[in-house]
């Protein structure tokens, strides 16, 4: 049963554009949305989360949106850099007593130069 | 390098045979956490200790594999008969928590990749 799903495995942008990424759960019960960069050859680094209760986070070139409603949320990134050519994951987390953060399986996002 | 370290990084073992992985997080982390990767899926949870007590476990961890942090510090996994199906990523994380809400912002490291021939 996959909870947290990203639908496109891959996504092909050119630099200094929008990057958009999209994230869809089925668990009504996540607390906290979380998004992971990996680059190959390295372990996931936190990239930026958003609370359930908030629908928007902003850090620098990164914003999150949340839309509870559709179990939808998304990671825009303006503007794109070939530095940001990598693996995103989704994750979620729920309080309800679990340590357990939940991915999906991730897009690879690529910058072109 | 204070990030958080995994070895080996990469082992070969035949099917039968008994594999270790050791991690040391963070120095000051009191939170370790053991995930598997398989190719073209994220990550998934196996297991999570508070300083030397595993306090969760997930199905996932069959009987073959144990994972131990006797000293609260580094931390062990093994995985014992190994068989193809245990070929994958295996990734340690740690985090700083004292209260307040888990927002699950994990350290990982650079994984020890598994491979099961």
């Amino acid at each position: 049963d996959q909870q947290v799903k990203q639908n496109s495995p891959s996504l092909s942008v050119q630099e200094g554009r929008i990057s958009i990424l999209n994230c869809d759960y089925t668990n009504s019960m996540f607390d906290y949305f979380l998004w992971y960069k990996k680059y190959p050859a390295e372990g996931p680094t936190f990239l930026i989360s958003i609370s359930s209760i908030k629908d928007k986070n902003e850090d620098g070139r990164f914003t999150v949106f949340l839309n509870k409603s559709a179990k939808h949320l998304s990671l825009h990134i303006v503007p794109s850099q070939p530095g940001d050519s990598a693996v995103y994951f989704c994750a979620a987390i729920s309080q309800g007593g679990s340590e357990k953060l939940v991915f999906g399986k991730g897009t690879k996002l690529t910058v072109n130069p | 390098d204070t990030g958080v370290s995994q070895n080996p990084r990469h082992k070969i073992t035949k099917r039968g045979q008994n594999v270790t992985f050791r991690c040391d997080p963070i120095s000051e982390h009191n939170r370790l956490y053991w995930y598997r990767q398989t190719l073209g899926q994220g990550p998934e949870f196996l297991t999570y200790f508070q300083n030397e007590a595993q306090l969760e476990k997930s199905r996932l961890l069959s009987d073959r594999f144990s994972a131990e942090r006797p000293k609260g510090s580094f931390s062990t996994l093994e995985i014992q008969r190994t068989e193809q199906g245990d070929s994958a990523m295996y990734l340690c994380a740690s985090s700083l928590r004292r209260g307040g809400p888990n927002t699950g912002e994990l350290f990982f490291g650079e994984g020890s990749r598994l491979t099961v021939l």
